[in-house]
């Protein structure tokens, strides 16, 4: 699977939008991008996943560049709760590989 | 969305003694689930990946007689810490999906604590 690289942390406001980057220059084409997120001393949550379409549900948005070698979690009002590290995941179909993630602080 | 129970929540055993916990699909027959683990403030580390019916697949450096993976059913599967040890102690977290490729459903994780 392809390798993701996502800054260790991030804060945002309450009520703002968080964006939260991911490079994974090395995709291939048939992997997905997956956006889990973990607050502390919880499993994981997913989030989003997408291939190569921007794709939005209930939770957040996912925008994926072009030539796939990125893409954005987008959290449109963030809010309190949403405070909590965030996976950023390459997966073909196996296992999915966590890296550290980053860190993101919603501040009132 | 689908849930994935595990229990217990959390256990304190002493050393040299084993510890079961159990992984469930609640509302979902899944044909896969995963082990994982994770030591404080590090991510989360596959340790095996278990198929209903075939034996676990255990990650480079995982001691499969260590940690004994049954999956007998499509909504069970358990994971035994055989004569752990304090380093064994950690955030035991599995997940389950419904099929390769599918996103996965985490259940809520077991605290185990070894004295």
């Amino acid at each position: 699977d392809a390798k993701t690289t996502q800054p260790p942390s991030m804060d945002c406001a309450e009520g703002r939008a968080a964006n939260l980057p991911c490079n994974h220059s090395t995709i291939s084409g048939n992997e997905y991008v997956y956006w889990y997120r973990q607050i502390h001393s919880q499993g994981p949550q997913y989030i989003i996943h997408g291939l190569k379409n921007n794709e939005t549900n209930e939770m957040a948005s996912l925008i994926i560049t072009e030539d796939r070698k990125s893409s954005t979690l987008i959290l449109p009002h963030a809010t309190l709760r949403d405070t909590a590290v965030y996976y950023c995941i390459v997966d073909s179909g196996y296992a999915l590989n966590f890296g550290k993630g980053t860190s993101l602080l919603v501040t009132p | 969305g689908a849930v994935v129970s595990q229990h217990p929540s959390r256990v304190i055993c002493k050393s040299g003694t084993s510890v079961k916990i159990e992984c469930r699909s609640l509302d979902f027959q899944a044909t896969t689930m995963f082990w994982y683990r994770q030591f404080p403030k590090k991510s989360l580390m596959l340790m095996a990946t278990s198929n209903e019916g075939s034996k676990a697949t255990y990650e480079q450096g995982v001691e499969k007689d260590k940690f004994l993976i049954n999956h007998a059913s499509l909504t069970l599967s358990t994971l035994t810490v055989t004569s752990a040890h304090p380093e064994d102690s950690s955030f035991y977290i599995c997940s389950a999906t419904l099929d390769r490729g599918g996103e996965q459903y985490f259940g809520p994780g077991t605290r185990l604590t070894v004295t």
